[in-house]
């Protein structure tokens, strides 16, 4: 399957702080999404995005989808220790073996200090 | 509000053990998934279905099967369990126009392969 490299892996912030992560990819992509993990619990939908160049919000947080199709980001502002948890992105390709098939990169794990 | 139920949220096994993983959604979804979610891999798909007795291979269907009899209801086996597939396994489903449309996860079930 296709590819998505996503960065960082890991963060510690202090509350408070603003957050940024980020997704690669080698070829295009027409749909960025991103999913929020929270402990023991499955991957939720936070912001899909569907047009390059598209920035989109949802509260406190902020994604985009890269003027290329190669790359989508995600902000979070003024983080809250609710905000802890696994963060995916994932999109899909026009050389995904399937229409109904996503992509899902690794994940970044975000902790937040009181 | 959607609902996906994995049956477990822990199963221990062993190895060469037949195993059940199940699934139900309550939203009468077409399309369903099986991930498994492995640290630094994120979520890889294993199988999917469109409709009642259709199925499709994912990225890593090796060592796997599924069976959808009835559309709420998909089932993930594995005929003979094996230490590497000790994993979390994420059950999804989703509305047909998919990939636009939303994933609904379940909560997971963490198996362990002795």
């Amino acid at each position: 399957g296709q590819q998505l490299n996503q960065s960082p892996q890991s963060m510690f912030i202090q509350e408070g702080e603003d957050v940024s992560m980020n997704c690669t990819s080698s070829s295009i992509f027409n749909t960025w999404l991103w999913y929020k993990q929270d402990p023991g619990e499955g991957p939720v939908l936070l912001i899909a995005l569907y047009k390059a160049g598209e920035l989109t919000s949802n509260g406190r947080l902020t994604a985009q989808f890269g003027i290329t199709r190669k790359d989508s980001f995600l902000n979070i502002s003024a983080s809250i220790p609710s905000d802890v948890g696994i963060y995916f992105c994932a999109g899909t390709s026009f050389y995904s073996g399937s229409a109904r098939q996503l992509t899902f990169g690794s994940g970044t794990q975000l902790t937040v200090l009181p | 509000d959607v609902k996906v139920t994995q049956s477990s949220r822990y199963l221990v096994k062993r190895t060469g053990e037949k195993v059940f993983l199940e699934c139900v959604q309550d939203m009468d979804h077409e399309n369903m998934f099986w991930y498994r979610q492995d640290p630094g891999l994120g979520l890889r798909l294993i199988y999917f279905s469109y409709d009642v007795k259709m199925k499709e291979k994912g990225d890593i269907p090796e060592g796997y099967s599924v069976s959808r009899e009835k559309k709420e209801r998909f089932s993930l086996i594995l005929e003979s369990a094996s230490t590497n597939q000790t994993s979390m396994y994420l059950c999804a489903s989703s509305y047909p126009m998919y990939p636009d449309g939303e994933l609904f996860f379940g909560s997971g079930t963490q198996l362990s392969v002795l």
